[in-house]
This record gives C-alpha cells, structure tokens and sequence, in this order.
C-alpha cells in the first residue's frame, strides 16, 4: 500500500519551455502533498507544501510564480517549472501524507523527476 | 526550532558484519522520528518510524532502531549487512510542537557496504 507515482521520470528540454510534473496517491487520499529538489550529493530542499483545494504554502527563497504548485484533488498535485533555465536543472521529488492517522505519518515518496535544462 | 544531524557523510561496512547509521535530532517537544533510504535516481522509501512507545523500533528489510532521549539520537541498526543494503540513508524529525507538517530531513549518510 501507500504508493505514490510521480511522472514524467526524466525530462529534456530546451531553456524557455515549461515542464509539469505530476503527483498522485496511486491507493489512498492524500490532504497533504510536498515537493521537494534535491541537488547531487544533497538532502532534500523542501519547496512547497501542497494542501488539496488551498493555496500551496512556499518556502523562503522559493518562487511561487516560477514553481506552479496545483492540488486540484486528494490524490493529484502538479508542480509546473515555468520559463525553465539551466539552473532549474534538478532532481524533483513529491511526497504526501494519507488523511488518517495525523501528522505524525510517514510521508510516502513518488520516484523522482530528473530534470534537465539544455 | 527542530533539526536533525547525521554526523558521517558516509559509513563503510564488510557484509555480514553489524551496522549502525548515526541521527542526533534537536526539537521543543516530543520528536516524531523517521528513517529512509534512497536508491540511486529514485524516490525516498520508508524504513520505520518512533513516534511513542518502546524505544526499540523495528522496520523494513531488518532495519531497526534505538530512540535515546538523554542522548538525543535514533541511530539505525542492522545485525548483518548486505551488499544491497548499499544507498543513502536520511534521518528526519518532526516537532510535536509545531503546527505545520513538515519534517526536516538530515544531509543524508551513504552506506557501503563491501562485499
């Protein structure tokens, strides 16, 4: 249980382009979506907190009009890099929490989307 | 303010020998502890967590972990390794106190594990 798909897995595209990348909760609902970027050799950089029908909650440092967070259900988040650039080249990783049990929950990680910006 | 160490980038260990990954955290209230692991080009998959209870927690793949208040600290154990144990390891906590849902991840320790 608890399986969370993440899409596309690998991404190359020219600068300038916008890139959606999608989160869904595959066997539960999921009030709760987090996006993550990791860099090489790195932890996790908490992005945005996803809630479903409310306005994602941004991290310090993190644009909210170049990184489009959407939550449209309790199993989807989108997160939409928008006019991508080379330094927006990453590893992006979503993870989401069920709706029972609290926050003390394990969050359930999705595989990564490689992103590469040429 | 909660945070989470891992004090070794990276630990190395013959297989069939015991293992042991370092956390030490640092919270206001009461820490919801958690460990994952992460296979190369891929998503963070849970091991186990503390959240109450017996301080001894048993997980995934015969991972466990000791919760130690005095000291702060949620190592992970394993009695014998295996060479595809090898991958990078995170820590995280999350503050009974605060209001929010994150967690914070530790920088992570890469675990070798020599064959």
């Amino acid at each position: 249980g608890a399986v969370v798909s993440q899409h596309p897995s690998r991404v190359i595209c020219k600068s300038g382009t916008s890139v959606k990348i999608e989160c869904r909760s595959l066997d539960f609902q999921a009030t709760t979506m987090f996006w993550y970027r990791q860099f090489p050799k790195q932890s996790l950089m908490l992005m945005a907190t996803s809630n479903e029908g409310s306005k994602a909650t941004y991290e310090q440092g993190v644009e909210k009009d170049k990184f489009l967070i959407n939550h449209a259900s309790l199993t989807l988040s989108t997160l939409t890099v928008t006019s991508a650039h080379p330094e927006d080249s990453s590893f992006y990783i979503c993870s989401a929490r069920g709706l029972t049990g609290g926050n003390n929950q394990p969050q359930h990680f999705g595989d990564g989307t490689r992103l590469s910006i040429l | 303010a909660q945070s989470v160490a891992q004090p070794e980038d990276q630990v190395k260990v013959a297989e069939g020998n015991p293992l042991t990954v370092k956390c030490t955290y640092s919270v206001s209230g009461n820490p919801y502890l958690f460990w994952y692991v992460q296979y190369p080009n891929r998503g963070l998959q849970f091991l186990l967590k503390y959240i109450t209870g017996d301080n001894l927690v048993k997980g995934s793949y015969g991972f466990e972990a000791e919760f130690n208040k005095s000291q702060t600290s949620f190592h992970l154990k394993k009695p014998s390794a295996l060479v595809s144990d090898s991958a990078l390891y995170f820590c995280a906590v999350r503050d009974s106190m605060n209001r929010d849902d994150k967690i914070i991840f530790g920088k992570g320790t890469r675990l070798h594990i020599l064959p």
